[in-house]
This record gives structure tokens, sequence and C-alpha cells, in this order.
């Protein structure tokens, strides 16, 4: 069966600090990958999703940005936290080629930038 | 543009009570449509899709919702509420023909009181 691991669970950084969020999904190739952002009433926010190795697409301009390094594999990152970037973070994945069919999400990750 | 509503922020029900949520949306075609279930600090888990056919669809957890093209809604609803019924709801359309995404709704919270 297909699973999907996101960590850390938590994490508090200063402003102006890296960060690297990790994502990786098992039991599936070719997977398209998402990574979303929640923030307090305002739903979900689509930042990145990639449909391939290397191959990553923006949704909205901002200070994130995400990798694809291997099949299973989504990484987002900044150089430089802001304050406005804490929230939670989720990855989510779907059978590769079937464009919004059906998405499963990993666990999040709540970021608190201070 | 496509677009997912939830009329409702919060919602509470008492335990046994009926319930149910509102999701319109905005699809230019048949759209493929999802309510999911987010409880505190986790991430979201499917609670029904509706692809094509039968306009009633059954889910997890006891939960059902009607497609209904002419106002564009997929309501969902549960006959009997359960205090573990306390969670976000979120509306997705996923937008299988533009080679996008999902759109979400901004989510309805439930509150079961006893």
């Amino acid at each position: 069966s297909q699973t999907i691991h996101q960590w850390p669970a938590t994490l508090v950084q200063p402003v102006g600090s890296p960060l690297s969020l990790e994502c990786t999904v098992e039991g599936t190739s070719n997977p398209n990958l998402y990574w979303y952002r929640q923030a307090a009433g305002r739903g979900l926010q689509l930042l990145f999703y990639s449909v391939g190795i290397g191959q990553i697409s923006s949704e909205v301009p901002q200070n994130l940005s995400a990798s694809r390094p291997q099949d299973r594999q989504f990484i987002l990152s900044s150089k430089k936290l802001l304050l406005s970037d804490s929230g939670f973070y989720l990855c989510a994945w779907e059978r590769g080629g079937r464009w919004g069919t059906e998405a499963f999400f990993g666990q999040g990750t709540r970021l608190t930038v201070v | 543009a496509q677009s997912v509503t939830q009329p409702d922020i919060h919602i509470t029900v008492s335990e046994g009570a009926s319930l149910e949520l509102r999701c319109n949306y905005s699809y230019g075609a048949t759209p493929y449509l999802f309510w999911y279930v987010q409880s505190p600090g986790q991430g979201l888990q499917l609670l029904l899709k509706y692809f094509s056919g039968d306009t009633l669809v059954q889910g997890i957890k006891g939960f059902e919702a009607e497609f209904k093209r002419s106002q564009s809604s997929f309501n969902l609803r549960k006959p009997s509420v359960h205090w573990s019924d306390a969670a976000e709801y979120f509306c997705a359309v996923g937008a299988g023909d533009t080679g996008n995404q999902f759109y979400f709704g901004t989510g309805t919270s439930l509150t079961v009181i006893p």
C-alpha cells in the first residue's frame, strides 16, 4: 500500500534562518506531488506541484522553493525565513498522470517563525 | 476561474443531531468533487468523492454528499453526529482537465456539543 511521510511534525525557526521540509512517498511510482500551506481561516493554498523529477511548477511567488531530487521525494526550502512563512505545511501525492482525481495527504508540519 | 465556496465558517451541532455542510463550486466542466476532514494538527483524510454516476455518494464514517449540477453544490450530510466528528471539513474540486490540481474551500469548523 502507498504511504506518505512528512517531517518534521513541528518546527520553530528564527527569522532569517533556512528551511528544509521533506516529504517522501512509498508504494507508488511517478506520483504527482504537491506542497500546500494552510493558514488559519484561509483554507489550503497550493505552493508547488511536480509531475516528475526536477519538474516543479510554482503557483504563488514567495520566499519558498521546492525541489524533487528523486521520484518520490519532494522538498520545500527557504534560504531566509520570514515571519509570514509561519503556517501548517502539507505535502500530498496523487497517482501519476491522473490530475485532480484524488490527493493523499501527509500529516503536516507546523512551522513557527519567531 | 475555478473556485470553491464553503459559506459556513463554523457550525455547532448537538450530538445526535443531523448535519449538513454546504459547498458550492465554480467550474467550467464536470468536476471531480471531494470532501476531506482534518483533525487538529493532522493532515487531511478523504471522506468521499464524486466523479460521475449516482449523484448521491456514500463515504466513510457515515457521511454522504449529493452532487447537484443545477445548484453547483456538493453538500455533505450526516444523519446523526458523533462527538468524534468535531473537526475541520474541506470541500475541493479536482481540475483534472487543466493539467492542474485541486481547489479547496476555506473550510468549515464543526463543533459538537453533548
